[in-house]
Protein backbone atom coordinates (compact mmCIF):
# COMPACT_ATOMS: atom_id res chain seq x y z
CA UNK A 1 0.00 0.00 0.00
CA UNK A 2 0.80 3.69 -0.35
CA UNK A 3 3.02 4.64 2.56
CA UNK A 4 2.59 8.21 4.48
CA UNK A 5 5.47 9.48 6.84
CA UNK A 6 4.29 12.18 9.44
CA UNK A 7 6.06 13.99 11.60
CA UNK A 8 6.38 14.59 14.10
CA UNK A 9 5.10 11.28 16.11
CA UNK A 10 4.43 13.75 19.41
CA UNK A 11 4.91 17.45 20.60
CA UNK A 12 5.20 19.09 24.23
CA UNK A 13 4.63 22.27 23.67
CA UNK A 14 3.44 25.70 25.83
CA UNK A 15 0.53 27.13 25.72
CA UNK A 16 0.26 29.98 23.26
CA UNK A 17 3.04 28.33 20.79
CA UNK A 18 2.87 27.87 17.33
CA UNK A 19 3.11 24.08 16.12
CA UNK A 20 3.85 22.73 12.74
CA UNK A 21 3.35 19.31 11.82
CA UNK A 22 4.28 17.46 8.04
CA UNK A 23 2.92 14.29 5.96
CA UNK A 24 5.04 13.05 3.16
CA UNK A 25 3.89 10.37 0.52
CA UNK A 26 5.79 8.29 -1.66
CA UNK A 27 3.09 8.88 -4.56
CA UNK A 28 0.98 11.81 -5.59
CA UNK A 29 -2.56 12.43 -3.83
CA UNK A 30 -5.30 14.23 -5.57
CA UNK A 31 -6.94 15.35 -1.95
CA UNK A 32 -4.91 16.07 1.10
CA UNK A 33 -6.94 15.82 4.50
CA UNK A 34 -6.06 16.82 8.25
CA UNK A 35 -7.96 14.96 11.04
CA UNK A 36 -8.04 15.42 14.60
CA UNK A 37 -8.36 12.67 17.31
CA UNK A 38 -9.45 13.14 20.91
CA UNK A 39 -9.45 10.06 23.12
CA UNK A 40 -12.20 7.85 22.35
CA UNK A 41 -13.58 9.71 19.52
CA UNK A 42 -13.35 9.26 15.94
CA UNK A 43 -11.13 11.69 13.74
CA UNK A 44 -12.35 14.58 12.73
CA UNK A 45 -11.89 16.73 9.56
CA UNK A 46 -10.47 19.63 10.00
CA UNK A 47 -9.05 20.80 6.40
CA UNK A 48 -9.24 19.60 3.06
CA UNK A 49 -7.05 20.22 0.93
CA UNK A 50 -7.74 19.94 -3.06
CA UNK A 51 -5.06 21.10 -5.22
CA UNK A 52 -1.38 21.12 -5.74
CA UNK A 53 -0.48 24.40 -3.83
CA UNK A 54 -3.67 25.59 -2.28
CA UNK A 55 -3.30 27.04 1.06
CA UNK A 56 -6.30 26.91 3.28
CA UNK A 57 -7.34 28.18 6.80
CA UNK A 58 -10.02 27.27 9.41
CA UNK A 59 -9.48 29.65 12.50
CA UNK A 60 -6.11 29.23 14.17
CA UNK A 61 -5.39 26.07 11.72
CA UNK A 62 -3.60 26.53 8.26
CA UNK A 63 -2.49 23.26 5.91
CA UNK A 64 -0.74 23.35 2.49
CA UNK A 65 -0.89 21.00 -0.28
CA UNK A 66 2.49 20.25 -1.55
CA UNK A 67 3.23 21.34 -5.11
CA UNK A 68 4.87 17.94 -5.75
CA UNK A 69 1.41 16.83 -4.79
CA UNK A 70 3.59 14.24 -2.10
CA UNK A 71 3.26 16.55 0.45
CA UNK A 72 0.81 18.78 3.03
CA UNK A 73 1.85 20.41 6.16
CA UNK A 74 -0.36 21.61 9.22
CA UNK A 75 -0.13 24.75 10.83
CA UNK A 76 -1.76 25.60 14.25
CA UNK A 77 -1.26 29.27 15.54
CA UNK A 78 -1.55 30.33 19.47
CA UNK A 79 -2.18 26.53 20.90
CA UNK A 80 -4.38 26.09 23.92
CA UNK A 81 -4.95 23.00 25.98
CA UNK A 82 -8.13 22.06 23.92
CA UNK A 83 -5.96 21.62 20.88
CA UNK A 84 -4.54 18.21 22.51
CA UNK A 85 -5.13 15.36 20.76
CA UNK A 86 -3.89 13.34 18.01
CA UNK A 87 -3.78 15.07 14.48
CA UNK A 88 -3.61 12.61 11.37
CA UNK A 89 -2.76 13.54 7.69
CA UNK A 90 -4.77 11.25 5.24
CA UNK A 91 -4.10 11.11 1.11
CA UNK A 92 -7.24 10.39 -1.24
CA UNK A 93 -5.72 7.97 -3.86
CA UNK A 94 -7.57 6.27 -6.99
CA UNK A 95 -10.83 4.49 -5.97
CA UNK A 96 -11.43 7.15 -3.78
CA UNK A 97 -9.00 5.22 -1.25
CA UNK A 98 -7.69 7.03 1.56
CA UNK A 99 -4.52 6.30 3.28
CA UNK A 100 -3.64 7.57 6.67
CA UNK A 101 -0.40 8.87 8.49
CA UNK A 102 0.47 7.47 12.01
CA UNK A 103 -0.46 10.67 13.74
CA UNK A 104 1.22 13.40 15.83
CA UNK A 105 0.38 13.59 19.09
CA UNK A 106 0.17 17.23 20.28
CA UNK A 107 0.36 17.81 24.47
CA UNK A 108 0.02 21.78 25.27
CA UNK A 109 0.87 22.51 28.88
CA UNK A 110 -1.13 25.49 30.34
CA UNK B 1 -28.45 14.65 10.71
CA UNK B 2 -26.99 11.45 12.80
CA UNK B 3 -24.03 11.77 10.03
CA UNK B 4 -22.55 7.70 10.39
CA UNK B 5 -23.06 5.74 13.27
CA UNK B 6 -21.39 2.49 14.72
CA UNK B 7 -23.10 -0.20 17.15
CA UNK B 8 -22.14 -1.68 19.68
CA UNK B 9 -19.33 0.78 20.97
CA UNK B 10 -17.59 -2.11 23.53
CA UNK B 11 -17.25 -5.47 22.84
CA UNK B 12 -15.04 -8.45 24.55
CA UNK B 13 -15.54 -12.04 22.44
CA UNK B 14 -13.63 -15.01 23.18
CA UNK B 15 -11.34 -16.88 20.74
CA UNK B 16 -13.16 -18.13 18.14
CA UNK B 17 -16.53 -16.04 18.34
CA UNK B 18 -17.44 -14.57 15.81
CA UNK B 19 -19.70 -11.27 15.61
CA UNK B 20 -20.90 -8.41 12.91
CA UNK B 21 -19.80 -4.59 13.73
CA UNK B 22 -22.82 -2.35 12.20
CA UNK B 23 -22.37 1.17 10.62
CA UNK B 24 -25.03 3.10 8.85
CA UNK B 25 -24.66 6.53 7.70
CA UNK B 26 -27.58 8.66 6.52
CA UNK B 27 -25.39 11.37 4.21
CA UNK B 28 -27.12 8.99 1.25
CA UNK B 29 -22.97 8.53 0.60
CA UNK B 30 -21.88 6.19 -2.02
CA UNK B 31 -18.75 5.31 -0.56
CA UNK B 32 -18.03 3.90 2.57
CA UNK B 33 -15.22 2.17 4.44
CA UNK B 34 -14.02 0.17 7.18
CA UNK B 35 -10.92 0.93 9.19
CA UNK B 36 -8.69 -0.71 12.55
CA UNK B 37 -7.13 1.17 14.66
CA UNK B 38 -3.96 -0.46 16.95
CA UNK B 39 -2.99 1.56 20.04
CA UNK B 40 -0.51 4.33 18.85
CA UNK B 41 -0.57 4.02 14.97
CA UNK B 42 -2.73 5.11 11.99
CA UNK B 43 -5.64 3.91 10.46
CA UNK B 44 -5.58 0.78 8.56
CA UNK B 45 -8.14 0.10 5.59
CA UNK B 46 -10.12 -3.26 6.15
CA UNK B 47 -12.70 -3.16 3.66
CA UNK B 48 -14.57 -0.50 1.31
CA UNK B 49 -17.39 -0.26 -0.81
CA UNK B 50 -17.97 2.18 -3.99
CA UNK B 51 -22.11 1.72 -3.60
CA UNK B 52 -24.66 -1.04 -2.65
CA UNK B 53 -23.69 -4.33 -4.35
CA UNK B 54 -20.05 -3.66 -4.48
CA UNK B 55 -17.19 -4.16 -1.90
CA UNK B 56 -13.18 -4.67 -2.20
CA UNK B 57 -10.81 -5.47 -0.05
CA UNK B 58 -7.94 -2.60 1.55
CA UNK B 59 -4.64 -3.29 2.77
CA UNK B 60 -5.80 -5.94 5.84
CA UNK B 61 -8.90 -7.71 5.07
CA UNK B 62 -7.80 -10.75 6.44
CA UNK B 63 -9.98 -12.73 9.06
CA UNK B 64 -13.09 -10.00 7.98
CA UNK B 65 -16.04 -10.22 5.79
CA UNK B 66 -18.22 -7.27 4.37
CA UNK B 67 -21.73 -6.97 2.38
CA UNK B 68 -23.41 -4.05 0.67
CA UNK B 69 -27.16 -4.95 0.57
CA UNK B 70 -28.13 -0.57 1.08
CA UNK B 71 -26.22 2.36 0.46
CA UNK B 72 -27.21 3.09 3.95
CA UNK B 73 -25.49 0.14 5.87
CA UNK B 74 -22.11 -1.75 5.30
CA UNK B 75 -21.45 -4.17 8.48
CA UNK B 76 -18.27 -5.60 9.14
CA UNK B 77 -18.36 -9.58 10.34
CA UNK B 78 -15.32 -11.06 11.84
CA UNK B 79 -16.28 -15.31 11.87
CA UNK B 80 -13.45 -16.71 13.98
CA UNK B 81 -12.30 -14.00 16.18
CA UNK B 82 -8.46 -13.70 16.72
CA UNK B 83 -6.45 -11.72 19.56
CA UNK B 84 -4.67 -9.91 16.47
CA UNK B 85 -8.67 -8.74 15.86
CA UNK B 86 -8.14 -6.75 19.25
CA UNK B 87 -8.22 -3.32 18.07
CA UNK B 88 -10.64 0.09 17.59
CA UNK B 89 -12.43 -0.26 14.35
CA UNK B 90 -13.78 3.04 12.36
CA UNK B 91 -16.78 2.94 9.94
CA UNK B 92 -16.34 6.35 7.80
CA UNK B 93 -18.29 7.41 4.39
CA UNK B 94 -17.70 9.83 1.51
CA UNK B 95 -19.53 10.88 -1.26
CA UNK B 96 -17.02 10.04 -4.20
CA UNK B 97 -18.51 13.18 -5.84
CA UNK B 98 -16.05 15.52 -7.49
CA UNK B 99 -14.80 18.92 -6.59
CA UNK B 100 -15.13 20.13 -3.58
CA UNK B 101 -16.46 18.64 -0.62
CA UNK B 102 -16.80 15.38 -2.38
CA UNK B 103 -13.56 13.62 -1.45
CA UNK B 104 -13.98 14.37 2.33
CA UNK B 105 -14.71 11.25 4.68
CA UNK B 106 -16.68 11.12 7.81
CA UNK B 107 -15.99 8.67 10.62
CA UNK B 108 -18.22 7.31 13.23
CA UNK B 109 -17.69 6.99 16.81
CA UNK B 110 -15.58 3.69 16.70
CA UNK B 111 -16.30 0.13 18.20
CA UNK B 112 -13.72 -0.98 20.64
CA UNK B 113 -13.25 -4.38 20.51
CA UNK B 114 -10.94 -7.05 22.78
CA UNK B 115 -10.84 -10.94 21.62
CA UNK B 116 -9.26 -12.69 24.93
Amino acid sequence: GQQLNQSPQSMFIQEGEDVSMNCTSSSIFNTWLWYKQDPGEGPVLLIALYKAGELTSNGRLTAQFGITRKDSFLNISASIPSDVGIYFCAGRGNFNKFYFGSGTKLNVKP
Amino acid sequence: NAGVTQTPKFRILKIGQSMTLQCTQDMNHNYMYWYRQDPGMGLKLIYYSVGAGITDKGEVPNGYNVSRSTTEDFPLRLELAAPSQTSVYFCASSSGVGGSGGNEQYFGPGTRLTVT
